[in-house]
């Protein structure tokens, strides 16, 4: 059984929409990250949450919010969409907080903004 | 400048072979960890490797703090090991920075 969940595996979407990016891990983590991967750049950190408190946010752009309603769920939402913004989003979780700790990674969404 | 560089960025090897992948870091290390991926797939931990030497069957990983670097040993590589190999270095946010990684090809 997967342990680490994200879903939808594929998105599309149309430029200046909303889309809400799924995330659920049941390895009984405390930390949990986004990162996004696009094309000829190295995988890019985006956020990193503690016991659902945000710790890092390396993202310029407040059109991506992350969102946990629980302390195994962290959910990226992205609006005003934009074709910049495809890329395959995952997920990551690690066992304790956030500080240099052995990071797991999701199966990944993949977003495609036309 | 990258923080984490990679190489080769590629290899080519015949079954059997042995590999040896490399990412040197331009600032402290605290802890590192080396991944796998397959093409559209996702990323595999390979090791968590903060210092010193772990090995898990066929693969070593040697990471020296003071010379900011480690290293992934391949050997006897198998068909099965083609992918890409990314390294990272951890912070204390929990960022993880990456390199481009090495894409390793290993034929029959």
């Amino acid at each position: 059984d997967p342990k680490i969940i994200q879903k939808p595996k594929y998105l599309v979407a149309v430029t200046g929409s909303e889309k809400i990016l799924i995330c659920e891990q049941y390895l009984g983590h405390n930390a949990m990250y986004w990162y996004r991967q696009s094309a000829k750049k190295p995988l890019e950190f985006m956020f990193s949450y503690s016991y659902q408190k945000l710790m890092d946010n390396q993202t310029a752009s407040s059109r991506f919010q992350p969102q946990s309603s629980k302390k195994n769920h962290l959910d990226l939402q992205i609006t005003a969409l934009k074709p910049d913004d495809s890329a395959t989003y995952f997920c990551a979780s690690s066992q304790t907080g956030v500080n240099y700790a052995e990071q797991f990674f999701g199966p990944g969404t993949r977003l495609t903004v036309l | 400048g990258q923080q984490v560089q990679q190489s080769p960025t590629s290899l080519v090897l015949q079954e059997g072979e042995n590999a040896e992948l490399q990412c040197n870091f331009s600032t402290s290390l605290n802890s590192m960890q080396w991944f796998y991926q397959r093409p559209g797939g996702s990323l595999v931990s390979v090791f968590y490797n903060p210092s010193g030497t772990k090995q898990s069957g066929r693969l070593t990983s040697t990471t020296v703090i003071k010379e900011r670097r480690s290293s992934l040993h391949i050997s006897s590589s198998q068909i099965t090991d083609s992918g890409t190999y990314l390294c990272a270095r951890g912070g204390n946010t929990g960022k993880l920075i990456f390199g481009l990684g090495t894409t390793l090809q290993v034929q029959p």
